[in-house]
């Protein structure tokens, strides 16, 4: 199976800070990757697909970058509805599906 | 809208079975394919497996073959997930999700539901 690996696993940070979070996947993926926002209790909600795509009536603050075994998801003016725990989830192995461990973004 | 509804919570003892359904509305059905997901508590995601909608093809994680099937009911437009041989690691939220109907399902889910939390205790 592909790895995927997320950093950090803990973020603090204040409302209006840019914040980035990398996922690494352990073979390429191409830009097969997948991020998911998730708050306590709910479901995952996705927020971005192949690598950049913004999924619609997500904001415009969040995006994401990146191909091959590196990505990222920035974002750019964090706003008190996005502290959450963050997914990234690669879709390039035809057997299986992998999610990284998970960032918990969470107030300074 | 398009939305993915859940049975209910479950109470299992070890070596029993849980099916969980997942009943699809505000979208063509068979135009696409369920996975399942789970989350112990306090832990990350784990996809469990994908049947497409369109011709009941699936494909199951490594660690679960055997122990998992995955079936819909076309007629009703619902997806169900039975595990078998429960331990106390299946202790948890059990999503299902929408994907991609062809291939191995390897895809992003765009839809999911609520989650339906399975716990397993003697």
């Amino acid at each position: 199976d592909i790895q995927m690996t997320q950093s950090p696993s803990t973020l603090s940070a204040s409302v209006g800070d840019r914040v980035t979070i990398t996922c690494r996947a352990s073979q390429s993926i191409s830009s097969w990757l997948a991020w998911y926002q998730q708050k306590p209790g709910k479901a995952p909600k996705l927020l971005i697909y192949k690598a950049s795509s913004l999924e619609s009536g997500v904001p415009s603050r969040f995006s994401g970058s990146g191909s091959g075994t590196e990505f990222t998801l920035t974002i750019s003016s964090l706003q008190p509805d996005d502290f959450a725990t963050y997914y990234c989830q690669q879709y390039n192995s035809y057997s299986s599906i992998t999610f990284g461990q998970g960032t918990r973004l969470e107030i300074k | 809208q398009v939305q993915l509804v859940q049975s209910g919570a479950e109470v299992k003892k070890p070596g029993a079975s849980v099916k969980v359904s997942c009943k699809a509305s505000g979208y063509t059905f068979t135009s696409y394919g369920i996975s399942w997901v789970r989350q112990a508590p306090g832990q990350g995601l784990e996809w469990m497996g994908w049947i497409s909608a369109y011709n009941g093809n699936t494909n199951y994680a490594q660690k679960l073959q055997g122990r998992v099937t995955m079936t819909t009911d076309t007629s009703t437009s619902t997806a169900y997930m039975e595990l078998r041989s429960l331990r106390s690691d299946d202790t948890a939220v059990y999503y299902c999700a929408r994907g991609s109907v062809y291939g191995s399902g390897s895809d992003y889910m765009d839809v999911w539901g609520k989650g339906t939390t399975v716990t397993v205790s003697s």
